[in-house]
């Protein structure tokens, strides 16, 4: 089935530096990834949907200046929390999708996560 | 605006018995709805959907779900419950504007041996 690599898998860093996370479709090609923000023993927040060769749509209360967020390929999204503070400690999930033929005599493919990253700022 | 609804923070059952994971529902147009399941510090697995046809849909790992359009659910099933079983499960549904997953605040499975 369809693989999302996410890259790393737990990062330590200091308050105030940059963290980029990787997430790259394996054997797909996704034009759409999406960024998931999880808190501890809460649900999966979506931060913003990654589309390949254009901005990134953010969701409300994100700050896209501080979570930026590259598509620069159809198997790879990067997002890089810039200026990292403790209260951005938290798990970062990345997801993507292959095809979306919609309802009519097609399939609606799931979303393939990755396996997130624990971020831990100090 | 889409959403689900996870009513039971956490769910406890015995190895061997049936389990139920219940999930309620709220669109406009048809649901698209979805269940994972989240091993500690791991991203989600895909278990099944339901898109159209059949409501009761057959998944991952010997688990179904029931869609009930009457009664907007979307429960998880499994006749007998393992010890691996045991996680976060979460109940999704398509925002078909974002084409994005919209997420219930999961439910905890413990299967006890």
């Amino acid at each position: 089935g369809a693989v999302v690599s996410q890259h790393p898998s737990r990062v330590i860093c200091k308050s105030g530096t940059s963290v980029k996370i990787e997430c790259r479709s394996l054997d797909f090609q996704a034009t759409t990834m999406f960024w998931y923000r999880q808190f501890p023993k809460q649900s999966l927040m979506l931060m913003a949907t990654s589309n390949e060769g254009s901005k990134a749509t953010y969701e409300q209360g994100v700050e896209k200046d501080k979570f930026l967020i590259n598509h620069a390929s159809l198997t790879l999204s990067t997002l890089t929390v810039t200026s990292a503070h403790p209260e951005d400690s938290s798990f970062y999930i990345c997801s993507a999708r292959s095809v979306d033929r919609g309802a009519q005599g097609g399939t609606y493919s799931p979303l393939h996560f990755g396996n997130g990253t624990r971020l831990t700022v100090t | 605006a889409q959403s689900v609804a996870q009513p039971e923070d956490q769910v406890n059952v015995a190895e061997g018995n049936p389990l139920t994971v219940k999930c309620t529902y709220s669109v406009s147009g048809n649901p698209y709805l979805f269940w994972y399941v989240q091993y500690p510090n791991r991203g989600l697995q895909f278990l099944l959907k339901y898109i159209t046809g059949d409501n009761l849909v057959k998944g991952s790992y010997g688990f179904e779900a029931e869609f009930n359009k009457s009664q907007t659910s979307f429960h998880l099933k499994k006749p007998s419950a393992l010890v691996s079983d045991s996680a976060l499960y979460f109940c999704a549904v398509r925002d078909t504007g974002r084409r994005a997953l919209t997420f219930g605040s999961g439910t905890r499975l413990q299967v006890q041996p």
